[in-house]
């Protein structure tokens, strides 16, 4: 079992929709979660933390943490084709460990 | 506030060589992490150091080495290069440990 694990994708939505991305996670001991986007031939971008488990919002993003399930998600409200990147989560527990990633396609 | 910045950007060597990569962290980021991203493996961890101290290491062969400055800045060496060690190597900051990370823009090492 991977120790963090994510839809494999492709995801396509359409312009406007909600994006739903998910990750689980293997250490019960992990206390830090993340999400990172990461664009083509570009450097993960942080761009949500959340450490206690209901939702957390920013903005177009909402992360979502159950601890219980070992799951973490992370919503994107009215896509946008410029939200089309890989999105990478992390987990930390003894280090930090980072899922294979989800590429997201927005379709205008 | 300048971000985390790594040196050299593009770098090519061949078989055997060795390489000595440099990252200088975000200014008061104590904590300093390496990765290697390769499109079939995804990002896999290194090592963090922490304070000049190797605080963990991830699951890379002895020919991987890392070492942490004063300063926080840290370099990682690469012995005796293989084919397979061709990636983007990642350099992440943080202020310490379980704090968010942030990235330079990488290193992308091609080995001849």
């Amino acid at each position: 079992q991977k120790e963090v694990e994510q839809n494999s994708g492709p995801l396509s939505v359409p312009e406007g929709a909600i994006a739903s991305l998910n990750c689980t996670y293997s250490d019960r001991g992990s206390q830090s979660f993340f999400w990172y986007r990461q664009y083509s031939g570009k450097s993960p971008e942080l761009i949500m933390s959340i450490y206690s488990n209901g939702d957390k919002e920013d903005g177009r993003f909402t992360a979502q943490l159950n601890k219980a399930s070992q799951y973490v998600s992370l919503l994107i409200r009215d896509s946008q084709p410029s939200d089309s990147a890989t999105y990478l989560c992390a987990v930390s527990a003894k280090d930090m460990r980072f899922g294979a990633g989800t590429r997201l396609t927005v379709k205008p | 506030k300048a971000g985390v910045t790594q040196t050299p950007r593009y770098l090519i060597k061949t078989r055997g060589q060795q390489v000595t990569l440099s990252c200088s962290p975000i200014s008061g980021h104590r904590s300093v992490s390496w990765y290697q991203q390769t499109p079939g493996q995804g990002l896999q961890f290194l090592f963090e150091y922490f304070s000049e101290t190797q605080r963990n290491k991830g699951n890379f062969p002895g020919r991987f080495s890392g070492r942490q400055f004063s300063n926080s800045r840290s370099e990682m060496n690469v012995s005796t290069l293989e084919l397979g060690d061709s990636a983007l190597y990642l350099c992440a900051s943080s202020l310490g440990i379980e704090q968010p990370q942030h990235f330079g823009d990488g290193t992308r090492l091609s080995i001849l």
